[in-house]
């Protein structure tokens, strides 16, 4: 069963950082595009940033570029996003998602708040 | 960027009555490989997505055979050959083709 975990959400100061995590099981992580993808309270949804399998490309939404960063660890099957000078808009629910939304997440909320 | 439409914003059906959802994308949503990377989501109330329909018309596995996907180019359409209770959320076409990869605004559908 295909099980995806994030984890690093919280509460943070506009202008500040915040690294979320997600934990594949149940399927060959490294053989995987993967992708964050968020969800700002009552809104739908946005494609936030794409890692091609073995990390060497790697694709932002225009409102993210420069400040976020997608990497991977294929070794311990982990995907992360980098997140910096954070602003308001960026409150959301963000989510791990496979490929292009085969699977994901259950979500991890972000709040960027005074 | 690729701009997706969907109609109607909100849909209200009978319980075993049909439903379908237009979703209209800004270009043509054919791929070089010849692949058309459109997807239906499913969003029930306080879960994560879940993909129904992959590439227009092929089925997730567990998706009821009541959904069904169709068309090509820039129009597409979502059908429910009879609603259900269980069909209650928020539905998203997306597509796949072209980045940044996009989603349409959802389309609510209410079971009366």
């Amino acid at each position: 069963e295909v099980q995806l975990v994030e984890s690093g959400g919280g509460l943070v100061q506009p202008g500040g950082s915040l690294r979320l995590s997600c934990v594949a099981s149940g399927f060959t992580f490294s053989g995987y595009w993967m992708s964050w993808v968020r969800q700002a309270p009552g809104k739908g949804l946005e494609w936030v940033a794409n890692i091609k399998h073995d990390g060497s490309e790697e694709y932002y939404v225009d409102s993210v570029r420069g400040r976020f960063t997608i990497s991977r660890d294929n070794a311990k099957d982990s995907l992360y996003l980098q997140m910096n000078n954070m602003r308001a808009d960026d409150t959301a629910v963000y989510y791990c998602a496979q490929k292009r939304g085969d699977y994901w997440g259950q979500g991890t909320l972000v709040t960027v708040s005074s | 960027d690729v701009v997706m439409t969907q109609s109607p914003l909100s849909l209200s059906v009978t319980l075993g009555q049909p439903a379908s959802i237009s979703c209209r994308s800004s270009q043509s949503l054919l791929y070089s490989n010849g692949n058309t990377y459109l997807n239906w989501f499913q969003q029930r109330p306080g879960q994560s997505p879940r993909r129904l329909i992959y590439e227009v018309s092929k089925w997730d596995s567990g998706v009821p055979d009541r959904f069904s996907g169709s068309g090509s180019g820039t129009d597409f359409t979502l059908r429910i050959s009879r609603v259900e209770a269980e069909d209650v959320g928020i539905y998203y076409c997306m597509q796949g083709t072209h980045w940044p990869w996009t989603f349409g605004q959802g389309t609510k559908v209410e079971v009366k």
